[in-house]
This record gives structure tokens, sequence and C-alpha cells, in this order.
């Protein structure tokens, strides 16, 4: 069962404007939700990161929402640019020190 | 501090033949982490390392599958008689072990098996 959902597949959108990525997951248990983005041919790099017992984290141009009520949690990236292009996935960690469950990735397209 | 790195980028390998891939994390992380990322799919964990004791496998991890981080300090995963099924982008990362700062992840190696 995926603990980790990212429904799109896909995202387009225009420089300057607001990219929204989103994640639903199923486990309550997760205390901290992790985005990563991926270019081709590397690893996945570690954006941000979300606690549980916050509803929102801000760094830069990323900001992270998280709705636990809703199971549903959100990365916003204002303004988009085109080096933006990649492969987004969002992550959970299952308590403490234990290892992270990915969703299979959306991918984001910027164009000038 | 040169990241996490991976060798072979690129393995081919015909099936039924052993294939040994190589991490060498962050000096002074001490949680190691082998993934697995087939195309469409995000990473799936196959297994973890904390300084040289392996402390969980996934269920992925059939018998054909083992990992070694001898030392603490480097790791290798083995993969024997090969399969098809195989196929894939072996990600290697490692992290200080809080979940708040994720794991540094290598450029993994992509193993073809043909």
């Amino acid at each position: 069962d995926q603990q980790v959902k990212q429904n799109s597949p896909s995202l387009s959108v225009q420089e300057g404007r607001i990219s929204i990525l989103n994640c639903d997951y199923t486990n309550s248990m997760f205390d901290y939700f992790l985005w990563y983005k991926k270019y081709p041919a590397e690893g996945p790099t570690f954006l941000i990161s979300i606690s549980s017992i916050k509803d929102k984290n801000e760094d830069g141009r990323f900001t992270v929402f998280l709705n636990k009520s809703a199971k549903h949690l959100s990365l916003h990236i204002v303004p988009s640019q085109p080096g933006d292009s990649a492969v987004y996935f969002c992550a959970a960690n299952n308590g403490g020190y234990s290892t992270l469950t990915f969703g299979k990735g959306t991918m984001l397209l910027v164009s000038p | 501090d040169t990241g996490v790195s991976q060798d072979p980028r690129h393995k081919i390998t015909k099936r039924g033949q052993n294939v040994t891939f190589r991490c060498d994390p962050i000096s002074e992380h001490n949680r190691l982490y082998w993934y697995r990322q087939t195309l469409g799919q995000g990473p799936e964990f196959l297994t973890y390392f904390q300084n040289e004791a392996q402390l969980e496998k996934s269920r992925l991890l059939s018998d054909r599958f083992s990992a070694e981080r001898p030392k603490g300090s480097f790791s290798t995963l083995e993969i024997q008689r090969t399969e098809q099924g195989d196929s894939a982008m072996y990600l290697c990362a490692s992290s200080l072990g809080h979940p708040e700062y994720g794991y540094t992840f290598g450029s993994g190696t992509r193993l073809t098996v043909v």
C-alpha cells in the first residue's frame, strides 16, 4: 500500500508564477515530512522539511504547508524559475530515527 | 567533504551474474541507507546501517541481496544471480539520523540486467 501519495505525475508552470506540489499520506504516525528535488542522472537533493507539530515552514522561495486533519501537505515555490524544473518527491519519517517513505514524485516543468 | 560517492555509476550485466556496488558516505554520518528506484517510482527502502550494524532490511531485499558496512565506513551492496527485474537505480544515502535534516543521497548506480 502506498502510504505517501503524489497524485499528479506532472505540473507545468510559467516562470515567475507559483508552483504548488501536493502530497497525501495515510499513516498518522509520520512525524516529519520532507521534500526532495531530483534532476536526471543525479540523486535526490533535500529541499525542506516540516515537523508534524507545525503547519508551515518557509525557506526562501520554498514553503511547505501541513494539514494534519486532511493528511495533506503541499510545497509552494514562489516565484518559479526554469532551474526548478525537476522531479519533486514527498517523503515521510515514521517516528524517531526510522527510515523515509517516498511518494512516486511529480515532474515540474517551469517554462520561460 | 565531497558528499556521498557511489561506484560504479553504470553497470550492465548479464542475467545470472553477480554484481557489487560501493557507497562512500559523508565521513561524519553514522547512518547509511540503500534505496532502489525504478522508472516512475519513488525511492524504495532496501536496508540501513547505523555504524557497522545493519538495523533494518526491507522485504524487498530478497536473499539474493546482501549489504555490508565493515568498520562503519563505506558500504557494499551485492546482488547474486541477477534477474531482469533487478534493473533499477540503486541509491545510497547517509545522515546523522535526525529526520529534520533528511538524507544526503549519492548520484546512484544504474544497473541494467540483459
